[in-house]
């Protein structure tokens, strides 16, 4: 069966600071990788999503970026935080027919 | 783009009751709808969802309604529980290689004793 997994599971960042987030996906190949930013008590914002190795698609304009290195995984990264930075950030997968979406457990930034 | 609309924003009842939950998306090209649970602190659970070829899916105390002419689909939970309690998101795409949900703002469900 298919698992994902992100870390860390909670962080605290000083504003300015860079930030690099992980997710893996193991038990599939050839995932679609999604990041999602999901504020306190708000909606899911879909921040960058990849259908393979190196390819990136950005939704929001924002100082954050992100990069796929290995087929299942996915690193959500910044240079600099901004206090705007602070929310819950979930990895999802879903396979060849991009359809269902599974979440992994989410990593809570706050930024200082 | 796709939007999706979500109400009501937030919605009690009492334990034994059901709710509904709905929305309306506006692409007609998308054909793929499906509804997550998220309680409180961890991730959205998937728990049901619908492809545009059929109008209905039930799934024990859950189903789902599709009407695809008026670009609306439902959750309805019946006999509520306590562990009903949690923020239902509604989503919308399309199917294929590139595929990006597009979620409502959700409706917090609350289940009273």
């Amino acid at each position: 069966s298919q698992t994902i997994h992100q870390w860390p599971a909670t962080l605290v960042q000083p504003v300015g600071s860079p930030l690099s987030l992980e997710c893996t996906v193991e038990g599939t190949s050839n995932p679609n990788l999604y990041w999602y930013r999901q504020a306190a008590g708000r909606g899911l914002q879909l921040l960058f999503y990849s259908v393979g190795i190196g390819q990136i698609s950005s939704e929001v304009p924002q100082n954050l970026s992100a990069s796929r290195p290995q087929d299942r995984q996915f690193i959500l990264s910044s240079k600099k935080l901004l206090l705007s930075d602070s929310g819950f950030y979930l990895c999802a997968w879903s396979g060849l027919r991009g359809s269902e979406q599974y979440f992994g457990p989410g990593t809570r930034l706050t930024v200082t | 783009g796709e939007n999706v609309e979500q109400h009501p924003s937030t919605l009690s009842v009492q334990e034994g009751d059901s709710a509904v939950i709905k929305c309306t998306y506006s692409d007609s090209a998308s054909n793929y709808f499906p509804w997550y649970k998220q309680e409180l602190g961890k991730r959205p659970q998937l728990i049901i969802d619908i492809r545009s070829n059929v109008g209905e899916k039930k799934d024990q105390r859950i189903a789902v309604t599709l009407n695809k002419t008026a670009k609306h689909f439902s959750l309805h939970i019946t006999e509520t529980q306590p562990e009903d309690s949690a923020v239902y998101f509604c989503a919308a795409s399309t199917t294929g290689t590139a595929s990006k949900l597009t979620f409502g703002t959700g409706t917090r469900l609350q289940v009273t004793l």
